[in-house]
């Protein structure tokens, strides 16, 4: 089982570009979840999922869309990126809210 | 937002038994308590949830008092692996009530 795989790892950007960071597990759990990382700082919840075709709106939504079509992917997409958005993003999955959640290795992003 | 704190950082020898407490003092009833360990570069690990009084695995132990509060995450005989930054999380169950707490640097030294 590879568990979390997030795509890219690294991506640098420029302001007003778009992009997608793509989450996928294979433990078939329902619950999905974005977060972002800033440096030094915590892990703040951008998005999460409850099961395919749900999302709710985590403490940092804006400039945020998520999409999760099936059960195993959860992808973010950055539809005008922002220097503010440079952070790194960890996707994480979980059976069901509540239980143990599982990251992935992250994507460092920066915007210039 | 409920507010989740912890130390910023704590120093231990190798060999010591570590303490790491979390104030979560808006946690709701049904809410569990869970600690994860993040290595550089790295995203977060488990390491132990619980609910109330006390829970232990092969790798830690958790103690939440009564008023569910605060909680302290107990490391016994550190060793230099164990140096990394430790989150405490507080699920409320709605999408923007999930709160990691600010984090916790251990260094662990000879």
């Amino acid at each position: 089982n590879a568990g979390v795989t997030q795509t890219p790892k690294f991506q640098v950007l420029k302001t007003g570009q778009s992009m997608t960071l793509q989450c996928a597990q294979d433990m078939n759990h329902n619950s999905m979840y974005w977060y972002r990382q800033d440096p030094g700082m915590g892990l703040r919840l951008i998005y999460y999922s409850a099961s395919e075709g749900t999302t709710d709106k985590g403490e940092v939504p804006n400039g945020y869309n998520v999409s999760r079509l099936n059960k195993r992917e959860f992808s973010l997409r950055l539809e005008s990126a922002a220097p503010s958005q440079t952070s790194v993003y960890f996707c994480a999955s979980s059976r069901n809210r509540g239980n143990e959640q599982f990251f992935g290795p992250g994507t460092r992003l920066t915007v210039l | 937002l409920a507010k989740t704190t912890q130390p910023i950082s704590m120093d231990s020898y190798e060999g010591q038994e570590v303490n790491i407490t979390c104030s979560h003092n808006n946690i709701a009833t049904n809410d569990y308590i869970t600690w994860y360990q993040q290595f550089p570069s790295q995203g977060p690990r488990f390491i132990i949830q619980g609910y109330k009084t006390k829970v232990t695995n092969e790798v830690a132990s958790l103690f939440i008092p009564a008023d569910r509060k605060s909680s302290t995450l107990s490391l016994p005989r550190v060793s230099l692996s164990d140096t990394a930054v430790y989150y405490c999380l507080v699920d409320t169950g709605t999408a923007s009530k999930l709160t990691f707490g600010t984090g916790t640097r251990l260094q662990v030294t000879l």
